[in-house]
């Protein structure tokens, strides 16, 4: 099936440090979402965008809907060692529709 | 906040024997529910979506016969994996969606089920 694609695959930062990670896609949607994973769990939703350029915050998360709609930006003020996971992005075509997940970006965070 | 369970956290089982992975919505009523599966260090992938009352849609590349799907009651929908073999291991997690929340497109994920055939 269709996947979106996410940068980077990977990341290491210092404690302390903004982390911007994005997802793109081929097709427009219409909702974009961002969860967040931890190892052996089930993903937990951060942030949902609803409105081409949309800009939402959830405390030290910040993400944009790109005004293509093929587009979304995650961002993480002043990260912390709990930030740590495989952050993915999903977006939805319509209201109740299925989700199409991205790749995912792995974030470790070193003291 | 809504919350959804599965039931087992993981399973082991001997290959040609079958599973089944339960998925309850416990405080709110889920019309339609969705599987998927997710192979270590991969994205999930959605297998099928469940619907209350009826047959369920599954995605392409998803053998229906081999991944059963039951939608019998508006809280639970189970996941039965038969015949499993060993490429079958895999995180299969479940979401519900509640429908009588801000924004209908909402899912709710479960914990998520292990398992692993040898």
């Amino acid at each position: 099936g269709q996947q979106l694609n996410q940068s980077p695959q990977s990341m290491f930062i210092q404690e302390g440090e903004d982390v911007s990670m994005n997802c793109t896609s081929s097709s427009i949607f219409n909702t974009w979402l961002w969860y967040k994973q931890d190892p052996g769990e089930g993903p937990v939703l951060l942030i949902a965008l609803y409105k081409a350029g949309e800009l939402t915050s959830n405390g030290r998360l910040t993400a944009q809907f790109g005004i293509t709609r093929k587009d979304s930006f995650l961002n993480i003020s002043a990260s912390i060692p709990s930030d740590v996971g495989i952050y993915f992005c999903a977006g939805q075509t319509g209201t109740a529709s299925k989700l199409t997940f991205g790749t995912g970006t792995r974030l470790q965070v070193t003291l | 906040g809504a919350v959804v369970s599965q039931h087992p956290s993981w399973v082991i089982c001997k290959s040609g024997t079958s599973v089944k992975i339960e998925c309850r919505s416990l405080d709110f009523q889920a019309t339609t529910m969705f599987w998927y599966r997710q192979f270590p260090k991969q994205s999930l992938m959605l297998m099928a979506t469940s619907n209350e009352g009826s047959k369920a849609t599954y995605e392409q590349g998803v053998e229906k016969d081999k991944f059963l799907i039951n939608h019998a009651s508006l809280t639970l929908s189970t996941l039965t994996v038969t015949s499993a073999h060993p490429e079958d291991s895999s995180f299969y997690i479940c979401s519900a969606r509640d429908p009588t929340s801000g924004r209908s497109d909402t899912q709710y994920f479960g914990p998520g089920t292990r398992l692993t055939v040898l």
